[in-house]
């Protein structure tokens, strides 16, 4: 498997335009987990869904953050509109399963996002 | 909710021995969890423990207290590439089980 896919690699907009970040879970995988890292905050949970179902959307910043995921294949994160505050690297990750033995998350390469 | 300690930086020469401790406190607890991440990469699985003690893969060993709240990484024969953050992660059992991560801790390994 080619891992988890993350596009685009980079993204330079300027504040107030529509940014779509996507991501393309590992096959099989039934958790999709969408993360933000900035130097200031470390690496924080935005969303994660189950099932395609999002469960946890307690970290999303504010409306100006949505995400989806139609199918068990494809997800989008979306910021519309975009402010500077919003450059960070985010990151997709998916995992198998969640059971008390314990999880692996498996990270795409992540989008550095700068929002000028 | 959850909250994790780890220290901000370590440094170290090639060959040695260096331990990252992490302390946490939690709601409820499933185990903990090491992610590796290098400069301008994703992080990466290393280790988990649900159960109190040392677990022991290759170089890199991981070791649980439960009742002190308390976990370590361990890596011996260091190398360059070790240079790395390493992050120590918990399941948030009371808010929808997602993983908390820890502030990482920065490796340098020295030649």
């Amino acid at each position: 498997d080619a891992g988890v896919i993350q596009s685009p690699r980079h993204e330079v907009t300027e504040m107030g335009q529509e940014v779509t970040l996507r991501c393309k879970p590992i096959s099989g995988h039934d958790y999709l987990f969408w993360y933000r890292q900035t130097m200031m905050r470390g690496l924080e949970l935005l969303i994660y869904f189950n099932n395609n179902v999002p469960i946890d959307d307690s970290g999303m910043p504010e409306d100006r953050f949505s995400a989806k995921m139609p199918n068990a294949s494809f997800s989008t994160l979306k910021i519309q509109p975009s402010e500077p505050r919003d450059s960070a690297v985010y990151f997709c990750a998916s995992s198998f399963e969640r059971g008390v033995a314990g999880e692996t998350q498996y990270f795409g390469p992540g989008t550095r996002l700068l929002v000028l | 909710g959850q909250s994790l300690e780890q220290p901000s930086e370590v440094t170290a020469v090639e060959g040695a021995i260096v331990q990252i401790n992490c302390t946490y406190q939690t709601s409820g607890f499933y185990g903990l969890s090491w992610y590796q991440q290098h400069d301008g990469g994703a992080p990466t699985f290393l280790s988990y423990n649900a159960l109190d003690g040392l677990e022991e893969t290759g170089r890199f060993s991981s070791f649980l207290s439960r009742s002190d709240s308390y976990g370590y990484l361990l890596l011996q024969e260091l190398q360059m590439k070790d240079s790395a953050s390493y992050f120590c992660a918990v399941r948030d059992r009371s808010g929808n089980d997602k993983l908390i991560f820890g502030t990482g801790t920065r490796l340098q390994v020295f030649p």
